[in-house]
């Protein structure tokens, strides 16, 4: 059964701070993302990952960067958060073998910056 | 440029009747079609897939079908129970173009089933 983990389900930040949010998969997946979810917006891509150390920006990078160090894990870092970054952050992964098409799903960050 | 559509924001259905929500896709390269249920404060969690290859896929309450030429494709759940009640995304991947390319979302559709 496949476990996607986020760090937390909420947080709160101030304008200005940096922010990390942590995503860890335990099923060896190649492929990790990081989205934002807002209302009337659905999901969009911020950054996405085929291996470590490999990172591609998605439609939204602006703001964000990531970091992956280790095939389990892949961290979105805001460097100086901003009250427009407030929204729920989802992390993905996804297998590349045959008839594994299925992203996987976290339970999501709802981060509020003030 | 959106390449997977859900034209409808939010659907309301009584409870015991058909759900039918609709997505509509532009890019031809795409082989691959996922629903996915999100409740609020959580993930998002896969429901049904279909491949480009078959028009019809089921799984218990829930079937997926694909009409390849109208670049079309519906999710139908019957009979509706409360729990369904979700925001549901449309998503669509070119597996056979490159096994790297990511999944396109749909911006969801919020299904309320009412009592």
């Amino acid at each position: 059964d496949v476990k996607v983990t986020q760090s937390s389900r909420y947080l709160v930040k101030r304008t200005g701070e940096k922010v990390f949010l942590e995503c860890v998969q335990d099923m060896d997946h190649e492929n990790m993302f990081w989205y934002r979810q807002d209302p009337g917006l659905g999901l969009r891509l911020i950054y996405f990952s085929y291996d470590v150390k490999m990172k591609e920006k998605g439609d939204i990078p602006e703001g964000y960067s990531v970091s992956r160090e280790k095939k389990e894990r892949f961290s979105l870092i805001l460097e100086s958060a901003s009250t427009n970054q407030t929204s729920m952050y989802l992390c993905a992964s996804r297998s590349m073998g045959v008839g594994e098409e299925t992203q996987y799903f976290g339970p999501g960050t709802r981060l509020l910056v003030l | 440029d959106q390449q997977v559509k859900q034209n409808s924001p939010s659907l309301s259905v009584q409870e015991g009747r058909i759900s039918i929500l609709n997505c509509d896709y532009t890019n031809s390269m795409f082989d691959y079609f996922l629903w996915y249920k999100k409740y609020p404060a959580e993930g998002p969690t896969f429901l049904i897939s279909i491949s480009s290859i078959k028009d019809k896929n089921e799984d218990g309450r829930f079937t997926v079908f694909l009409n390849k030429s109208a670049k079309h494709l519906s999710l139908h759940i019957v009979p509706s129970q409360p729990g369904d009640s979700a925001v549901y995304f449309c998503a669509a991947s070119a597996e056979r173009v490159n096994r790297d390319d990511k999944i396109i979302f749909g911006k969801g559709t919020r299904l309320h089933i009412l009592p």
